[in-house]
Order: C-alpha cells, then structure tokens, then sequence
C-alpha cells in the first residue's frame, strides 16, 4: 500500500546539536510539506515542496531547513538555531490538483535532553 | 488573513449519543474547508471536504458538515458516535492556494460508554 513514512518515531536532541526527520512517501505525489505539532495550537506550517530541487517557506520556517533532492524524499533538519524544537513533527504530501495535503505520516516526536 | 476558531477544546459524549464540533472560519474571500481526525500518536486523516455546491458535506465514518456562509461556520456532526471516534479534530481553511491551509487548534472528542 501506497503511504508516507516517518522516521524515527520519536527523537532526542542535545542542546546544540542538528538533528534531521525522515519522510519518504510512494505515493507518486509531487507536493510535500512539513507540519508542526504544538498542544493547544493546531499545525502549523514549516517548509513545504512542489517539485523536485523547490521549496518554500511556510509560516514558522526559522531554525528548519528542508531539502528536496527526490521526489519520493522531503528530510527535515531541525538545527541548533530553532531554540524551542520539542513539538511533534508531521510529514504530508498531496498532488499539485488536490488543494490541501491528502495524506500524512504518522509522526515524529522531538525532545530535547 | 484567514483564521480557523474551533470553540470547544474537549466534548465529552456518551457513545450512541449525537454529536457536534463546531468551527468557524474568517476570510474576506471565498474559502476551500476541511476536517480532518487524528488519532493518539498517529498523522491526520481527511474525514471530508467543501469546495463547492451542495452545502451539506458527507465525510468517512459517518460524519457530515454542514457549510453555512452567512454564519461562516462549518460545524461536524455525526448522528450516534461510538468508542472507536475518540479523537482528535481538527477544522481547516485556505483561500485556494493549498500551501495556506489553516487549522484550528482541535477538538477533543472523548466517547465513552
């Protein structure tokens, strides 16, 4: 079955240090995105990709950085400059036509040491 | 700007009982809405979707909303819940350039017996 994967499920990070996310998808989709998980404040946008070697600033893209080498592959590097990176992390993609993400990973949750 | 305001945070309910979440939505121009669940430690699922035409949105699971533009709401329903619908929901709203899409901060529905 077709999906998106995320890895690791859950991650700990040392003050100062980079730490990337894994998000593969199979699904044949073109666009991908990154969310942030906070309680009590819904998702919010990171970075988000429309087409291979582009991407795009979301709304809270400052400490993160995305790269989109493949189509299939859309990593996430959490860096040293995001001063409060403890959240959960959500990976999603969708086709160009669909207007909002169709599908989503299943998460990962970052914590810091 | 658009913005998303889900009212209530947590709805308790007891299973075979109906239910409603509300969601109202701001936005100076026509709007695209959405819902989506999440369940414990896992990634968003579309439940349904209003582009346009018939205001009444049948989703997965049972579930329906209703699109009302003069109050700008777009509340989720469902008739009789059951245990497996605990949950989290989440509304959301773009202005048809996908990679706005706004969520609200959630609902929790908790069903119990």
């Amino acid at each position: 079955d077709g999906g998106i994967t995320q890895s690791p499920k859950y991650l700990f990070r040392k003050e100062g240090q980079n730490v990337t996310l894994s998000c593969e998808q199979n699904l044949n989709h073109d666009a991908m995105y990154w969310y942030r998980q906070d309680p009590g404040q819904g998702l919010r946008l990171i970075y988000y990709s429309q087409i291979v070697n582009d991407f795009q600033k979301g709304d809270i893209a400052e400490g993160y950085s995305v790269s989109r080498e493949k189509k299939e592959s859309f990593p996430l590097t959490v860096t040293s400059a995001q001063k409060n990176p403890t959240a959960f992390y959500l990976c999603a993609s969708s086709t160009l036509q669909a207007g909002q993400p169709q599908h989503f990973g299943d998460g990962t949750r970052l914590s810091i040491l | 700007a658009q913005s998303v305001t889900q009212l209530d945070s947590q709805v308790p309910v007891f299973e075979e009982a109906p239910v409603e979440l509300r969601c109202n939505y701001s936005s100076s121009v026509s709007v695209y809405l959405f819902w989506y669940v999440q369940y414990p430690n896992q990634g968003l699922q579309l439940l349904l979707k209003y582009l346009s035409g018939s205001t009444l949105v049948k989703g997965i699971n049972g579930f329906e909303a209703q699109f009302n533009k003069s109050q700008t709401s777009f509340h989720l329903r469902k008739p009789s819940v059951h245990i497996s619908d605990t949950a989290e929901y989440f509304c959301a709203v773009t202005e048809k350039s996908f990679q706005k899409l706004v969520f609200g901060t959630g609902t929790r529905l908790l069903v119990s017996p």
